[in-house]
């Protein structure tokens, strides 16, 4: 069982140029999120899903946006990408009615 | 705004020596706190977390109090070890239901230990 996996580990990417950040889980937890780490600035949530076919949006949400198909995958898109994303990501889970969240791995991105 | 802060930036400690982390909260309606420990280049870790209803919790050596009096959240570590450098987060979920449980974070207090 790999719990979550996130990729790609790390990516430096072109300003303007279109990224999308994977998180796949195999733990079924309904919920999941997306947060950015930066020094300074702790874990802040981008977005967050309760459950398939839902989203909604957390407190930095502005040029990112997520899509949940199903349980396991919760991609984030970044459709043009701004130096100021350059970040490190990490998507999370949480199981039904609990408050605990689970963290992946991250993804490091330098946007240039 | 209500925010969740911590006091310490870093904290150096000698191997063996008790280690406290402090953590402030201002959210009155917040129901849940949880501690993350998290090492260079991966991901937070869960290592314990509390309920308001409670005042302190026990794990593998370490404890966390909550003082709602004060809006005060602490982590001890017990007899710290090496492997215990690393950043740590609290974190409190405002219980707000129309937001999926959503966990507000601190900043973080930077541990480390001399051997």
């Amino acid at each position: 069982i790999a719990g979550i996996t996130q990729a790609p580990t790390s990516q430096i990417l072109a300003a303007g140029r279109r990224m999308t950040l994977r998180c796949t889980q195999d733990m079924r937890h309904n919920a999941m999120y997306w947060y950015r780490q930066d020094l300074g600035l702790g874990l802040r949530l981008i977005h967050y899903s309760n459950t398939a076919g839902t989203t909604g949006k957390g407190e930095v949400p502005d040029g990112y946006s997520v899509s949940r198909a199903n349980t396991d995958d919760f991609p984030l898109t970044l459709a043009s990408a701004v130096p100021s994303q350059t970040s490190v990501y990490f998507c999370a889970t949480r199981f039904g009615g609990a408050d605990t969240q689970y963290f992946g791995p991250g993804t490091r991105l330098t946007v240039l | 705004g209500e925010s969740v802060g911590l006091h310490l930036p870093t904290l150096s400690v000698q191997e063996g020596d008790n280690s406290i982390i402090n953590c402030a909260y201002s959210n009155s309606a917040s129901d849940y706190f949880i501690w993350y420990k998290q090492e260079s280049g991966k991901g937070p870790q869960f290592i314990i977390d509390i309920r308001s209803n409670m005042d302190k919790r026990q794990g593998q050596r370490v404890t966390v109090l909550l003082n709602k009096t004060v809006k005060h959240l602490s982590l001890q570590i017990a007899a710290t070890q090496p492997g215990d450098s690393a950043v740590y987060f609290c974190a409190e979920n405002a219980a707000k239901a129309w937001a999926g449980n959503m966990l507000t974070f601190g900043g973080g207090t930077r541990l480390m230990v001399k051997p």
